[in-house]
């Protein structure tokens, strides 16, 4: 089935740093992928939508100036958490669906372990 | 708003017993889909099954079946004889307007003993 990777898997920063997370369908294009957010114990919780070639339309509640995502390519989009705070410290999940005639079933990728000290 | 409800914060059952794990939800889309998707310790998203909002016909993939219910917004999933490996969360995840945007219940955390 299809692929879909990010990078890093872990990553620790310091308070105030930015830090990239990238997301890579592997063997298929993405006109769109999602960015997810995970606290501990909850739910995924949609963060924003990433649009190939166009700006990203962020969730209710979602800073999109904190949380900048670039979506260059079919195969790639980024998320970038800026001034990292202690409060950002979550699992982040991508996805990006196989899109078909039928409903595009959606690839998540390993997820990202942001902790920030 | 698009909302689901995953009744069960967590369940524990005993090797080879049969679980259901509930889901309802609220939407105001006339056609979408239904998804089930399993989160092991590791933290990657399993995917289990789809179901189509115009598709009422119940089956059986396996260990897993499913209920679906669209008069009553309910999206049930069955794993017959669980196994230790079954151990996990499980989040129901109906599309929200485009089809390809997903909202996720709050998970069950299934947890099946030896």
């Amino acid at each position: 089935g299809a692929v879909v990777s990010q990078h890093p898997s872990r990553v620790i920063c310091k308070s105030g740093t930015s830090v990239k997370i990238e997301c890579r369908s592997l063997d298929f294009q993405a006109t769109t992928m999602f960015w997810y957010r995970q606290f501990p114990k909850q739910s995924l919780m949609l963060m924003a939508t990433s649009n190939e070639g166009s700006k990203a339309t962020y969730e209710q509640g979602v800073e999109k100036d904190k949380f900048l995502i670039n979506h260059a390519s079919l195969t790639l989009s980024t998320l970038t958490v800026t001034s990292a705070h202690p409060e950002d410290s979550s699992f982040y999940i991508c996805s990006a669906p196989y899109e078909d005639r039928d409903f595009g079933e959606q690839f998540f990728g390993p997820g990202t372990r942001l902790t920030v000290l | 708003a698009q909302k689901v409800t995953q009744a069960q914060t967590e369940i524990s059952v005993v090797e080879k017993e049969d679980v259901t794990l509930d889901c309802v939800y609220e939407t105001r889309d006339t056609t979408y889909y239904l998804f089930w998707y399993k989160q092991p310790p590791s933290g990657e998203l399993v995917f289990l099954i789809r179901r189509n909002s115009f598709d009422e016909q119940n089956e059986i993939s396996g260990r897993y079946s499913w209920n679906f219910q669209k008069s009553t917004s309910s999206f049930n999933f069955t794993i017959t004889a669980s196994q230790v490996v079954d151990s996990a969360v499980y989040f129901c995840a109906p599309s929200s307007g485009g089809y390809n945007k997903l909202i996720f219940g709050a998970g069950t955390r299934l947890a099946v003993h030896p």
